[in-house]
């Protein structure tokens, strides 16, 4: 089945700076990448998602970067703000499966 | 304009007693998912229905199980909680995830087994 790696487990960054989340997976047949943020108790939430056929996606602050051919992705956040501070999980689906295969999530702080 | 809802918010049950907890979705999507989340963890998938097709991860407890009664609601029976169950329980929607689709977590039921 899938596997998805996440890296760095925690990151910390100061107001204004960029933070980048990197994920690796293993089923070169999963084609879609979504990116979920969670706040303390609360239900994860979409931020960005990205599909197979494309290999960069943004929205506003958000990018997503898809690399198939070395089965990883990316997320960056530019001009990070104290309310950008979660756990943000990747993930990659697998359509065999019909089923997300989450990363072990990013605990982000924004220092002001 | 609730999309998915779970009930309760927070359930507290003693150890062995059997628990249901459910969830409901105007959404009309076909798959509906039950996630474990433990502190500090990645939701972990237990099981999910595509329409009625009910599908059980390998590694899912025999202790727990679901119903699909109608498309709109999914219940997760929890026959005798352990305190290992404590945890944040998630139910999610998406349409025929076919090529992948955005799947949409409900705010969750918070489970205390004593």
């Amino acid at each position: 089945g899938e596997n998805v790696e996440q890296h760095p487990s925690t990151l910390s960054v100061q107001e204004g700076d960029s933070a980048v989340i990197k994920c690796t997976y293993s089923d070169s047949a999963s084609n879609y990448f979504p990116w979920y943020k969670q706040e303390l108790g609360k239900r994860p939430q979409l931020i960005i998602d990205i599909r197979s056929n494309v290999g960069e996606k943004k929205d506003q602050r958000i990018a997503v970067t898809l690399n198939k051919t070395a089965k990883h992705f990316s997320l960056h956040i530019t001009e990070t703000q104290p309310e950008d501070s979660a756990v943000y999980f990747c993930a990659g689906f697998s359509g065999s499966a019909r089923q997300l295969t989450f990363g072990s999530g990013t605990q982000l702080t924004v220092l002001p | 304009d609730a999309m998915v809802i779970q009930n309760p918010r927070y359930q507290v049950t003693q150890f062995g007693k059997p628990v249901t907890l459910s969830c409901s979705q105007t959404l009309n999507h076909n798959v509906m998912y039950w996630y474990q989340q433990k502190s500090s963890q990645a939701p972990k998938l237990l099981f999910h229905y595509y329409d009625k097709d009910f599908n059980n991860e390998a590694d899912t407890p025999d202790n727990f199980q679901s119903r699909r009664p109608n498309t709109s609601f999914c219940f997760l029976d929890i026959r005798s909680p352990g305190l290992g169950d404590a945890a944040m329980y998630l139910c999610a929607t998406s349409r025929d995830p076919g090529q992948g689709n955005e799947q949409f977590f409900g705010p969750g039921t918070r489970l205390t087994v004593l």
